[in-house]
């Protein structure tokens, strides 16, 4: 069974200042992909990772796919109290294997002004 | 253009009654999965299909839960007999081809309480 580990899960900061949330897991995945879901609303793509060691930036946000593809960072910079919500990394399918999503547990992240 | 949207939003029930879950996906997306997400807990995956039929149904946990999807568009998820730890968020989601790296897109949910 694929897992996928995010840490930490709960995160409360003030404006202004950078964090990072990891999510590791001990399988490869063909992809990582990073959600940002809101209270009612389901998970919105918020972009994917395919090469091993591939750095993408979206504005504040810098992810990250590790070498082996099976760990994957986000780093947010500067954050504002926009950036609050629920953080989900999801694995994408195996080669080979079913489309479904892998999803860690998600780290909530509150930014307080 | 108009994104998955699913009905009912709510569904409160009782414990041993059936329910229906509706997910109307994008138009023209072949692809179609069904997640589960508890409190506290990430999506769980369900079942995907791939047109009409279920290319995958390994994440239903047990006979309880059926979906379809007979026209390749709209599905419905299908929960017999229901339990009160069925009581989830219920997402559907559509993708153009379900292929590869292929975005999914979710819709709202569906809140089901079984009490």
């Amino acid at each position: 069974t694929q897992l996928l580990e995010q840490s930490p899960q709960f995160l409360s900061i003030q404006e202004g200042e950078n964090l990072t949330v990891y999510c590791n897991s001990s399988s490869v995945f063909s992809s990582l992909q990073w959600y940002r879901q809101e209270p009612g609303e389901g998970p919105v793509l918020l972009v994917t990772v395919v090469t091993g060691g591939e750095v993408k930036k979206l504005k504040r946000l810098t992810f990250q796919f590790g070498d082996a593809r099976k760990d994957s960072s986000l780093h947010i910079t500067a954050a504002q109290p926009g950036d609050t919500g629920l953080y989900l990394c999801a694995g994408g399918p195996a080669q080979g294997g079913s489309e479904k999503l892998v999803f860690g547990k998600g780290m909530k992240l509150t930014v307080n002004p | 253009g108009a994104g998955v949207s699913q009905t009912p939003s709510n569904k409160v029930t009782e414990k041993g009654k059936y329910v229906e879950l509706r997910c109307d996906p994008i138009s023209g997306h072949t692809a179609l999965y069904w997640y589960r997400q508890s409190l506290g807990q990430g999506p769980e995956f369900l079942i995907y299909f791939q047109g009409t039929g279920a290319a995958d149904d390994s994440g239903l946990p047990n006979d309880r839960f059926f979906a379809v999807r007979p026209e390749g568009s709209v599905s419905t998820l299908k929960i017999q007999r229901t339990e009160r730890g069925d009581s989830a968020v219920y997402l559907c989601a559509s993708s153009l081809t379900g292929g590869g790296v292929d975005t999914q897109y979710f819709g709202p949910g569906t809140r089901l309480t079984v009490l």
